[in-house]
């Protein structure tokens, strides 16, 4: 079963705008991490905030954890048509071994110039 | 210094038939995954190895399915008597730090259509 679900499903911008996903989850976790996909094919990993971490950054990216309500937010800043993709999070729960991947059902975002 | 490669890209196959999935992870990652997409899905976990350990098949969604790494390198999925259900994208990943978790790599996939 999938462990996050993350909102909105969609979300279409201007580009320029800040872009936020949220991601919520169940389990209590290790880690959380967020990838991105392009056309439905390989993943590329963004960032991993670990579970005794709160925030983290890295370039226009800004991730936020909060364990308390098992919820994370994934913030693109000064987004551009080239960030359109579909963004998952992912959970390594504390329940599973192994380090394997629950994802959420993504969102899709669209970057318009 | 490679990505995770799989093979084959595309997969066509008619109802019934057997398809082998390969993936070569990334040189030294001792950790393996395979996951499945469904149009417009997230992914969902079918199999992972980790060195020599007992792989962990929970994700397997029936015995038709199942996979092998051989020499702690290269992992095949075999998915038997093909089903229309089965047409999905495939997707292995590999990873330096197993058990303790960590950043996975992707391949680009095997698309599998089952007719």
């Amino acid at each position: 079963s999938q462990q996050g679900e993350e909102d909105p499903q969609a979300l279409s911008i201007q580009e320029g705008e800040n872009a936020t996903m949220n991601c919520s989850y169940k389990t209590s976790i290790n880690n959380l991490q967020w990838y991105r996909q392009n056309s439905g094919r390989g993943l590329v990993h963004l960032i991993l905030i670990r579970s005794n971490e709160r925030e983290k950054h890295s370039g226009r990216l800004r991730v936020t954890l909060d364990t308390s309500k098992k919820s994370s937010s994934l913030l693109i800043t000064a987004s551009r048509a080239a960030d359109t993709a579909s963004y998952f999070c992912a959970t390594d729960s504390i329940y599973n071994q192994g380090g394997k991947l629950i994802f959420g059902q993504g969102t899709e975002l669209s970057v318009k110039p | 210094g490679a990505g995770v490669s799989q093979s084959p890209s595309n997969k066509v196959t008619e109802k019934g038939k057997d398809v082998e999935l390969r993936c070569d992870p990334i040189s030294g990652h001792t950790a393996l995954y395979w996951y499945r997409q469904s149009l417009g899905q997230g992914l969902e976990f079918l199999i992972y190895f980790q060195g020599n350990s007992a792989p962990d098949k929970s994700g397997l969604p029936s015995d038709r399915f199942s996979a092998e790494r051989t020499g702690g390198s290269v992992s095949t999925l075999t998915i038997q008597r093909t089903q229309q259900e089965d047409s999905a994208v495939y997707l292995c990943a590999s990873s330096l730090r197993g058990p303790s978790g960590g950043e996975q790599f992707f391949g680009p996939g095997t698309r599998l259509t089952v007719l």
